[in-house]
């Protein structure tokens, strides 16, 4: 099983919708989650990181089930320039040094 | 506001040359890393690196890789005798401290082996 899995998607979505991504984390003992942002043959960028009560960030939504092993993300009011892919982390395992990536979830906004 | 800076933006190799990638991470962190990411594939984790040593590997960072800190500000990936598979984008992070915080990313070195 992938430590981070994610729907690699694309999700094409017109603007002003709603779109959700799901992420799922086979270590139990991760301790930390965030959601980064990465545009075409750029570094990735924090979006948001995701607490245990769930927490907001203007249109974005993140929110954790630790019992599931899953992460979610969700934007409202889709924007053009909303379109990337998103990356699912996770880190802070007892022991290990490293932060690890999903694959991605690339999102298009359409016109 | 405080940034990661890598150099090259880009290099071009021939196979079997040694390459040597330059970062100067954020000045008051403390965990340095390196992932690459090869086109169209995910960020993979390389190594990390805090108090001058080593945290962890991964199966990718084998022999032919190191990493150095030589001063104070920069740290290093030196590739000893580069392969056609290891064409990739090399991105440098750090963080503040612990593995919990944000990662900052610098905006990556284009390695390109002919």
């Amino acid at each position: 099983r992938k430590e981070v899995e994610q729907d690699p998607g694309p999700f094409n979505v017109p603007e002003g919708a709603t779109v959700a991504f799901n992420c799922t984390y086979s270590n139990s003992a991760s301790q930390s989650f965030f959601w980064y942002r990465q545009d075409c043959r750029k570094e990735p960028k924090l979006l948001m990181s995701v607490y245990s009560s769930g927490n907001e960030d203007g249109r974005f939504t993140a929110q954790l089930n630790r019992a599931s092993q899953y992460i979610s993300l969700l934007i409202r009011d889709s924007k053009l320039s909303d379109s990337a892919t998103y990356l699912c982390v996770t880190s802070g395992t007892s022991g290990t040094y490293k932060y690890i990536f999903g694959t991605g979830t690339r999102l298009k906004v359409l016109a | 506001e405080p940034e990661v800076t890598q150099t090259p933006s880009h290099q071009v190799t021939q196979m079997g040359q040694e390459v040597i990638l330059r970062c100067v991470p954020i000045s008051n962190h403390l965990y340095f890393y390196w992932y690459r990411q090869i086109l169209g594939q995910k960020v993979e984790f390389l190594v990390s690196f805090y108090n001058n040593e080593i945290s962890e590997k991964s199966e990718i960072f084998d022999d032919q890789f190191s990493v150095e800190r030589p001063d104070g500000s920069n740290f290093t990936l030196k590739i000893r005798s580069t392969k056609l598979e290891d064409s990739a984008m090399y991105f440098c992070a750090s963080s503040v401290g612990g593995h919990t915080g944000e990662l900052f990313f610098g905006e990556g070195s284009r390695l390109t082996v002919l």
